[in-house]
């Protein structure tokens, strides 16, 4: 079966600090794999999406990044991180052609 | 711009009665529907999706209708139980590349 894991669960962060979070799925091959934010009071944000290794799509100009190294990892990662940047980032991947996306349990990011 | 859109915030139901959640989209491109269920500090997870072809779907309790015309769609949830009280996402697709969530709608199943 799929799963997929994020680490860090929780992660405090001062302002200027660089971001590096972590996807990984196991037991698939070639996922669709996605970034979402989720901030205070707001639904899903979509991030960055990708369809496979080195394709990156960005769907918010912001000062964040992606890459896809391999196959089933995507990372998401900042140079210089601001406090508007705090909130629960959500990595999930989707099969190709298919349209149910699985969500990883997130990761809860404060930016102080 | 917020193409999904869900007005209510929250919702209290009684439990055994039915739960109704609202969603309301701009896009007539999308052709995909999907709702999610989302505990605190946890991932969503997958419930029930409709395909634009169609205009209900059914599994189990919950039950997902397409208004294409109006561009709504509602999950209906009967008999409600306590479990269910979580915040509900509904999201879209158009191609199924991207997908565009609401801001979701937290369900309280009174006992």
């Amino acid at each position: 079966s799929q799963t997929i894991h994020q680490w860090p669960a929780t992660l405090v962060q001062p302002v200027g600090s660089p971001l590096s979070l972590e996807c990984t799925v196991e037991g698939t091959s070639n996922p669709n794999l996605y970034w979402y934010r989720q901030a205070a009071g707001r639904g899903l944000q979509l991030l960055f999406y990708s369809v496979g290794i080195g394709q990156i799509s960005s769907e918010v100009p912001q000062n964040l990044s992606a890459s896809r190294p391999q196959d089933r990892q995507f990372i998401l990662s900042s140079k210089k991180l601001l406090l508007s940047d705090s909130g629960f980032y959500l990595c999930a991947w989707s099969g190709t052609g298919l349209y149910e996306q699985y969500f990883g349990p997130g990761t809860r990011l404060t930016v102080t | 711009d917020q193409q999904v859109k869900q007005n209510s915030p929250s919702l209290s139901v009684q439990e055994g009665r039915i739960s109704i959640l609202n969603c309301d989209y701009t896009n007539s491109m999308f052709d995909y529907f999907l709702w999610y269920k989302k505990y605190p500090a946890e991932g969503p997870t997958f419930l029930i999706s409709i395909s634009s072809i169609k205009d209900k779907n059914e599994d189990g309790r919950f039950t997902v209708f397409l208004n294409k015309s109006a561009k709504h769609l509602s999950l209906h949830i009967v008999p409600s139980q306590p479990g269910d009280s979580a915040v509900y996402f509904c999201a879209a697709s158009a191609k199924g590349n991207q997908f565009y969530f609401g801001t979701g709608t937290s369900l309280t199943v009174i006992p």
